[in-house]
């Protein structure tokens, strides 16, 4: 999509390694989210930024971290990646959320990442 | 558990027929937002609607909000082949910065 690209978008890796996904956005947003996509689970929140050097856990954080030292790149980083780590990943931003249902905007998603953990 | 669930899983209609999804959701939000996803792609956006908001139209899409019954709707008018693809609601909850995803509609127009 426009705005945003995801690197790389196929990977696959050992059980065992680290692997960095990137998300990069030429948008200027201040949000920027990962999110994995199974099938029977849709999509569930990993890690989210609100800002550079600002971010918190989603549901389903265990295992992964995340990085944002500039506005237009955010991290995420499989410290050692398992098996249940297979899944595609998508990375989005926004320009904000909701308040008071006010200024909300929808979110832009990457084309996403389909990592393979053998 | 997740916030939004839609219904029904997977739709099949014939092309120029109306395609009717639900949502269902559980804590107060901010808005409702709907996605599609075509097979093997991203996410993107189609419409938002806020929380004081009953009603929305965009283009062949019209979409409804009981925030009584906390429940919305997504009409898809004059299906077409193109539509075929998975439609996803999300919630953005009051107080939070993220959405939340529901699993998905799978629709299917045949021709």
């Amino acid at each position: 999509d426009a705005g945003i690209t995801q690197s790389p978008r196929h990977k696959v890796t050992e059980t065992g390694t680290p692997v960095t996904l990137r998300c990069h956005q030429t948008e200027n947003h201040r949000y920027m989210y990962w999110y994995r996509q199974d099938p029977g689970h849709g999509l569930r929140l990993i890690h989210y930024s609100y800002g550079v050097k600002d971010t918190d856990k989603g549901e389903v954080s265990d295992g992964y971290s995340v990085s944002r030292s500039k506005t237009e790149d955010f991290l995420l980083t499989l410290e050692s990646a398992t098996s249940s780590q297979t899944s595609v990943y998508f990375c989005a931003i926004s320009a904000g959320p909701g308040t008071g249902g006010k200024d909300a905007f929808g979110y832009t998603f990457g084309s996403g990442t389909r990592l393979t953990v053998v | 558990s997740q916030q939004g669930e839609e219904d029904p899983q997977a739709l099949s209609i014939q092309e120029g027929e109306n395609a009717t999804m639900n949502c269902s959701y559980k804590t107060s939000i901010n808005n409702l937002q709907w996605y599609r996803q075509n097979s093997g792609r991203g996410l993107v956006h189609l419409i938002l609607i806020r929380s004081n908001e009953r009603e929305k139209h965009s283009g062949r899409l019209r979409v409804t909000l009981d925030t009584s019954k906390k429940s919305s709707s997504l009409l898809i008018t004059a299906s077409r082949a193109a539509d075929t693809a998975s439609y996803f609601c999300a919630t953005d909850l009051e107080g939070a910065q993220k959405l939340v995803f529901g699993q998905g509609t799978r629709l299917t127009i045949n021709p």
